[in-house]
């Protein structure tokens, strides 16, 4: 148990579909981030949320929306997905995002992620 | 730009001590080196960081040698569970970004 939540573990849904992915931490950090894990594909940072406010947006697609209403909460809209969009897709928090200081804050804890397949 | 280098995998025996290299010959001098493992289909797993000085805790020991251009993460007495993914990183010179990479895949042997 780290700390991080994840909802729903698993989804399946259309591409006309509109879902949301909800991820919520309870260790007081200030950052936020999401990534996608595709099979036999390194981790893929997707978005970054440091006090609500998203500092990084790594080309992610449009039909990937991001909602950030507090430093606890973070949400990812899905919407119009494609099949290539199934994936393990994990949130994490860190005390602040990554920065020049080269800080430990920057340590990062995950949720166990939500498996979804696009049909 | 991953900024570490990894073998793709290893294989180690139940209760010897698993040795994971890494390369980070770029690395600057305030950034700490970073280990997480992901056992298949979970979130990453943190195990533990370091700087300049080796580190132990309750999962793993790190050594980083003295010119910090690679480091070695310690499994003591390696398990069946501690089959995983490995991955060593240090954070991205641009951007507000880690680099996971590719990892070691490790896998104890019965």
């Amino acid at each position: 148990e780290t700390g991080v939540t994840q909802t729903p573990r698993h989804l399946v849904m259309g591409m006309t579909n509109k879902k949301s992915l909800k991820c919520e931490q309870h260790l007081g950090h200030n950052a936020m981030y999401w990534y996608k894990q595709s099979a036999k594909k390194p981790l893929e940072l997707m978005f970054v949320y440091s006090l609500e406010e998203r500092v990084e947006n790594n080309s992610v697609p449009s039909r990937f929306s991001p909602e950030c209403p507090n430093s606890s909460h973070l949400f990812l809209h899905l919407h119009t997905l494609q099949p290539e969009d199934s994936a393990l897709y994990l949130c994490a928090s860190s005390q602040e995002a990554p920065g020049t200081s080269g800080s430990v804050a920057e340590t990062q804890y995950f949720g166990p992620g939500t498996r979804l397949l696009v049909l | 730009d991953a900024k570490t280098t990894q073998p793709t995998s290893m294989d180690c025996a139940e209760g010897r001590a698993a040795n994971l290299p890494c390369n980070h010959s770029t690395i600057s001098g305030n950034e700490y080196v970073y280990w997480y493992r992901q056992i298949h289909s979970q979130g990453p797993q943190y195990i533990i960081h370091g700087l300049k000085n080796n580190e132990t805790n309750e999962m793993a020991s790190l050594i980083i040698t003295e010119d910090r251009k690679s480091s070695t993460l310690i499994l003591p007495h390696a398990t069946l569970r501690d089959t995983a993914v490995y991955y060593c990183i240090v954070r991205v010179e641009t951007g507000n970004q880690f680099y996971f990479g590719t990892g070691t895949s490790l896998t104890v042997i019965p």
